[in-house]
């Protein structure tokens, strides 16, 4: 079973920041978050990943609580591509060999 | 572009019949992985390779599937005697080795068994 936590849907505006959840309150130390979207009739894309410090790449920041017990990935000015279903997952990174996807958050962006 | 491609994007079979999904990693990938996505869940593992070694499967890989990756390149999923709940998208991802965090998706073979 997933090990996170995620809201079923959310909207955003386009052009505004979006922002979105994901508790994972038994991830253990060794575990990392990791981010990934699917855009409809697509395979998933990986966005981000996380230890313990917050991350930025050219797609998306995420932020980690203190604890680690939860995370936000933000994404700063989205746009109508970003509409997806975007997938927070824990994993021990490069030793797991494989995913376990929950249900992920459908985020709408609006025009 | 990911650069993993799967062949089919789409098959229509009927039941009982087999059927045969080829991925190409992209190249120098070590790791190949094989998922299953029914509508409105996230991926489900099935199973993956190091080179050409099969080093995990998931209980959901019946006895009428198999899948092989013979040269360590490209791989292949086989699904014997189709029932109508084999109807799914089958994704195939790679990634280069350990080390490396991110597994690179394909577009995924979309199979609808009638």
């Amino acid at each position: 079973d997933a090990k996170t936590t995620q809201p079923t849907s959310m909207d955003c505006a386009e052009g505004r920041a979006a922002n979105l959840p994901c508790n994972h309150s038994t991830i253990s130390g060794n575990e990392y978050v990791y981010w990934y979207r699917q855009i409809h009739s697509q395979g998933p894309q990986y966005i981000i990943h996380g230890l313990k410090n917050n991350e930025t790449n050219e797609m998306a920041s995420l932020i980690i609580t203190e604890d680690r017990k939860s995370s936000t990935l933000i994404l700063p000015h989205a746009t109508l591509r970003d509409t997806a279903v975007y997938y927070c997952i824990v994993s021990v990174g490069y030793r797991d060999d494989k995913i376990i996807f929950g249900k992920g958050t459908r985020l709408h962006i609006l025009p | 572009d990911t650069g993993v491609s799967q062949d089919p994007r789409h098959k229509i079979t009927k039941r009982g019949q087999n059927v045969t999904f080829r991925c190409d990693p992209i190249s120098e990938h070590n790791r190949l992985y094989w998922y299953r996505q029914t509508l409105g869940q996230g991926p489900e593992f099935l199973t993956y390779f190091q080179n050409e070694a099969q080093l995990e499967k998931s209980r959901l890989l019946s006895d009428r599937f198999s899948a092989e990756r013979p040269k360590g390149s490209f791989s292949t999923l086989e699904i014997q005697r189709t029932e109508q709940g084999d109807s799914a998208m089958y994704l195939c991802a790679s990634r280069a080795g350990q080390g490396d965090y991110e597994q690179y998706f394909g577009p995924g073979t979309r199979l609808t068994v009638t």
